[in-house]
């Protein structure tokens, strides 16, 4: 099955910071590439699919880039509602797998 | 509103089963692909299961191939999680998530646009 690597697994940042997650695929994913936002007790919500593309209702500081083995989430202005965990998600193979996570902290 | 409510947790001993609901509500069931995810607290997410709209195909993570089981009934916009010989490491919040899909001139991308809950599985003695 296809790997799912994510940097930082944590980070620390302050309000209006551009932030960037690092997801890096074990083989080619082509576009086929999510990411997601989980709150603590939380279900997760879809930010971007396709690599780029913006989910309905994202607010737009969120943008998605990339494509093969090595894609991009970034948080243009860091908002108090943005920490949470972010998980990367390939839906290339027929097991999809996700990324193991990268939390946004308060610093 | 689009909702998804999974149901049927709990604790159960090493070797149990148990049987997993999650009931659709607030668009056309039968029509869309469904999937288990399941999150051991604390931890990252991992896909369990996906099955298609008919339920006629299904696909499986390694990790629980020939121990869980994935089915539907469109009629009642249920989907089940069929979970045996349960583990201690089977222990997680399971949630069912729906499948969207875009088309993208001759692909199409695939991603899970609405979550539920989850439902607490426990396996201890």
């Amino acid at each position: 099955d296809i790997q799912m690597t994510q940097s930082p697994s944590s980070l620390s940042a302050s309000i209006g910071d551009r932030v960037t997650i690092t997801c890096r695929a074990s083989q080619s994913v082509s576009s086929y590439l999510n990411w997601y936002q989980q709150k603590p007790g939380k279900a997760p919500n879809l930010l971007i699919y396709a690599a780029s593309s913006l989910q309905s209702g994202v607010p737009s500081r969120f943008s998605g880039s990339g494509s093969g083995t090595d894609f991009t989430l970034t948080i243009s202005s860091l908002q108090p509602e943005d920490f949470a965990t972010y998980y990367c998600q390939q839906t290339y193979s027929t097991q999809w797998t996700f990324g193991p996570g990268t939390t946004v902290n308060i610093k | 509103e689009v909702q998804l409510v999974e149901s049927g947790g709990g604790l159960v001993q090493p070797g149990g089963s148990l049987r997993l609901s999650c009931a659709a509500s607030g668009f056309t069931f039968s029509t869309y692909w469904m999937h288990w995810v399941r999150q051991v607290p604390g931890k990252g997410l991992v896909w369990v299961s996906r099955i298609n709209s008919g339920g006629s195909s299904t696909s499986y993570a390694d990790s629980v191939k020939g121990q869980f089981t994935i089915s539907r009934d469109n009629a009642k916009n249920t989907l089940y999680l069929q979970m045996n010989s349960l583990r201690a490491e089977d222990t997680a919040v399971y949630y069912c998530a729906r499948e969207g899909k875009v088309a993208a001139g001759v692909v199409s991308y695939y991603y899970m646009d609405v979550w539920g809950k989850g439902t607490t599985v426990t396996v201890s003695s």
